[in-house]
C-alpha cells in the first residue's frame, strides 16, 4: 500500500492570496491524482499527472516523480476555491495509474474574503 | 451522458439490515470503483471493476460486503446485516481503460446511516 501524507490539514487565506498544498507518498508510481470535494461529497478529478507541470485556469499542479512528492497551487485564490483538495496514488507502478488508490485525508482550505 | 450517477443518494437503516447501492458509470468506462468515505478522511478503496470482471477486493470488504457488476454496465453494492460502523459515504467513479485518459469520475455518493 502507498501511504500518501498531505500538509498542510487546514488553511485559511485571504483572497488572492497564492496557495499551497503538499502531497508525499512512499512508493514509486506512474501518476498522481488531485481531487476536489465540496460540501455534500461530490468529488471532482482536477489533474492527473505522471511528470512535470499541468496547468488548468489558476490551478497548476507539479510533481517530482524521484522525490515522491507533489504539489497543488491556487493563484489569486477565490472564495469558491474553497473545498477539501485531496491527492491519491496507486499502489505502484503501473500502466495506467488509477486502480485502487490510496487517498490522503485531504487539506481542507478556506478563502475568506 | 450525464456522468456517474449513485442511487440512493441517502438511505437510513436499521442495525441488521441489508442495504444496496446502485452505481450507473459513464457509458464508455469498462472500470469501475467503489470506495468508502468517513466523515474527515478521505476515500478507502473497496473494490473495482474492469468491465464485468471484479480484479480486486480490499480487505476492507467484509463477507458482509458483495459488489457485482453484470454485463460490465451498472454495479450494486450490498450490504448484509448492516452495523452501525458500516456508516458512511459509498463512493462510486468509474474510467476508460487508457494509459492517457485514467482520469477518474466520481458519482455524488450514497451516504448510508446505520441506526
Amino acid at each position: 500500500k502507498n501511504e500518501v501524507e498531505q500538509s498542510p490539514q487546514n488553511l485559511t487565506a485571504q483572497e488572492g492570496e497564492f496557495i499551497t498544498i503538499n502531497c508525499s507518498y512512499s512508493v514509486g508510481i506512474s501518476a498522481l491524482h488531485w481531487l476536489q470535494q465540496h460540501p455534500g461529497g461530490g468529488i471532482v478529478s482536477l489533474f492527473m499527472l505522471s511528470s512535470g507541470k499541468k496547468k488548468h485556469g489558476r490551478l497548476i499542479a507539479t510533481i517530482n516523480i524521484q522525490e515522491k512528492h507533489s504539489s497543488l497551487h491556487i493563484t489569486a485564490s477565490h472564495p469558491r476555491d474553497s473545498a477539501v483538495y485531496i491527492c491519491a496514488a496507486p499502489p505502484r507502478v503501473s500502466n495506467f495509474g488509477n486502480e485502487k488508490l490510496t487517498f490522503g485525508t485531504g487539506t481542507r482550505l478556506t478563502i475568506i474574503p | 451522458d450525464t456522468g456517474v450517477s449513485q442511487d440512493p443518494r441517502h438511505k437510513i437503516t436499521k442495525r441488521g439490515q441489508n442495504v444496496t447501492f446502485r452505481c450507473d458509470p459513464i457509458s464508455e468506462h469498462n472500470r469501475l470503483y467503489w470506495y468508502r468515505q468517513t466523515l474527515g478522511q478521505g476515500p478507502e478503496f473497496l473494490t473495482y471493476f474492469q468491465n464485468e470482471a471484479q480484479l480486486e477486493k480490499s480487505r476492507l470488504l467484509s463477507d458482509r460486503f458483495s459488489a457485482e457488476r453484470p454485463k460490465g454496465s451498472f454495479s450494486t453494492l450490498e450490504i448484509q446485516r448492516t452495523e452501525q460502523g458500516d456508516s458512511a459515504m459509498y463512493l462510486c467513479a468509474s474510467s476508460s481503460y487508457r494509459p492517457d485518459t485514467g482520469e477518474l469520475f466520481f458519482g455524488e455518493g450514497s451516504r448510508l446511516t446505520v441506526l
